[in-house]
Order: C-alpha cells, then sequence, then structure tokens
C-alpha cells in the first residue's frame, strides 16, 4: 500500500542550483518523513515534520507540507556533488496505531558538475 | 558507537534454501523493521516489531519469517516459498510512540540478497 508519491522521478541539475522535490499523499497524516539513500546504502533521515508544522529548515533543506492539499516538498539550496542521491517521503500509515510508515517510489537526484 | 548492523553485505544462495538475514541495534530501540526494495523502487515492509517476543505482518510477509527473542536483535529468514527472492534488504529500529510514527527509523547497510 503505498502513501506517499514522489515527483519527479529522476531530476539532474548542475552544481549550485536549487533542487525542488514534491510529494504527494493520499490520506490524513500525523507527520511526514524525507529520507536521503546513497546508491547501495542504507536510508538516512533528513527531516522529520508533524502535520501543525508548515515549514522545517535544516542547513541546506526546507522542507514544506500543505496539508489541505496533501503534498510536502523538499528543497535542497546550492547543490553539491555529495547531494546525488535518491530522496524519499514516508508519512505513517492511514489509521496507524503503531510506527510503521510507508514510503513512496523516490526521487533520483544527479547533481552534474 | 550506537548504530546498527546488518549481515553479510553480500549473500548468494541456491533455489530452495533458506537464508537468514542479521540485524543488531545497540540503541535501545523498542521498535524494528525489515523492508524489501527492488531496483528504482521504494521500500516495502516485510515485518515489524514493537516489543520483544511479538511482531506483525507488514505489506508482504509471504515467504518470511522473523523472530524477536532479544531486543538488540530481529532476523529475517528468507524462505523457499519466497518466490522472487532476489532484492536487497534494509532493517531499520526507532523508538516508539504508539501511534503515528513521531520518531525517525535508523537503517542499517543492507544485505544484498541473490538467488540463482
Amino acid at each position: 500500500s503505498q502513501q506517499g508519491e514522489e515527483d519527479p522521478q529522476a531530476l539532474s541539475i548542475q552544481e549550485g542550483e536549487n533542487a525542488t522535490m514534491n510529494c504527494s499523499y493520499k490520506t490524513s497524516i500525523n507527520n511526514l518523513q524525507w529520507y536521503r539513500q546513497n546508491s547501495g546504502r542504507g536510508l538516512v533521515h533528513l527531516i522529520l515534520i508533524r502535520s501543525n508544522e508548515r515549514e522545517k529548515h535544516s542547513g541546506r533543506l526546507r522542507v514544506t507540507l500543505d496539508t489541505s492539499k496533501k503534498s510536502s516538498s523538499l528543497l535542497i539550496t546550492a547543490s553539491r556533488a555529495a547531494d546525488t542521491a535518491s530522496y524519499f517521503c514516508a508519512t505513517d500509515a492511514p489509521g496507524n496505531r503503531d510506527d510503521k510508515i510507508i514510503f513512496g517510489k523516490g526521487t533520483r537526484l544527479h547533481i552534474l558538475p | 558507537d550506537g548504530g546498527i548492523t546488518q549481515s553479510p553485505k553480500y549473500l548468494f544462495r541456491k533455489e530452495g534454501q533458506n537464508v537468514t538475514l542479521s540485524c543488531e541495534q545497540n540503541l535501545n530501540h523498542d521498535a524494528m523493521y525489515w523492508y524489501r526494495q527492488d531496483p528504482g523502487q521504494g521500500l516495502r515492509l516485510i515485518y515489524y516489531s514493537q516489543i520483544v517476543n511479538d511482531f506483525q505482518k507488514g505489506d508482504i510477509a509471504e515467504g518470511y519469517s522473523v523472530s524477536r527473542e532479544k531486543k538488540e536483535s530481529f532476523p529475517l529468514t528468507v524462505t523457499s516459498a519466497q518466490k522472487n527472492p532476489t532484492a536487497f534488504y534494509l532493517c531499520a529500529s526507532s523508538m516508539v510512540s504508539g501511534t503515528g510514527a513521531f520518531y525517525e527509523q535508523y537503517f542499517g547497510p543492507g544485505t544484498r540478497l541473490t538467488v540463482t
């Protein structure tokens, strides 16, 4: 069962540019999380935003959440080669009574030198 | 060093054999999870456990089994009943909030299983 869906599926930008990825979901949530995965590695947590929050920042990362549109965006400013990775959004499951989360299929970001 | 480890990194098996993937954490987390990832895809939940000696099926539990005898350990067995076992397997852990997934998950490095 897929809750979140990222857009675009793949994105290539020049180093130094900003990268924006979007996530849409179907049902109401308590939290939305963003994770990064370098090729062949485990996932690394980036940001968790709660349903009563609209925006969060962490270094060069900015996450927004619009619960009325059931969507979130991840902005990476001043991109670097090391930002090349897949980015996943994840939400708690509908009617969630535990801690499991559901991942989207991800956006593959490639930073060009 | 706190963290979550998976072993081995690469695993090769013949079709029809059961295989067990190891996952250990020293983060003192109550919850642990197993995911499967296929090329170019997101993560799909196989099994999860929120407390020792208890676990629940995820979305794709058929052909897999788990045990949770210790808080630190959550091994996954891929049985011969799993029709397409070749994949990248990821283990994760988190604190427990009880509802709403209020805590981030910490992931191991993954095990790439190839069955021929």
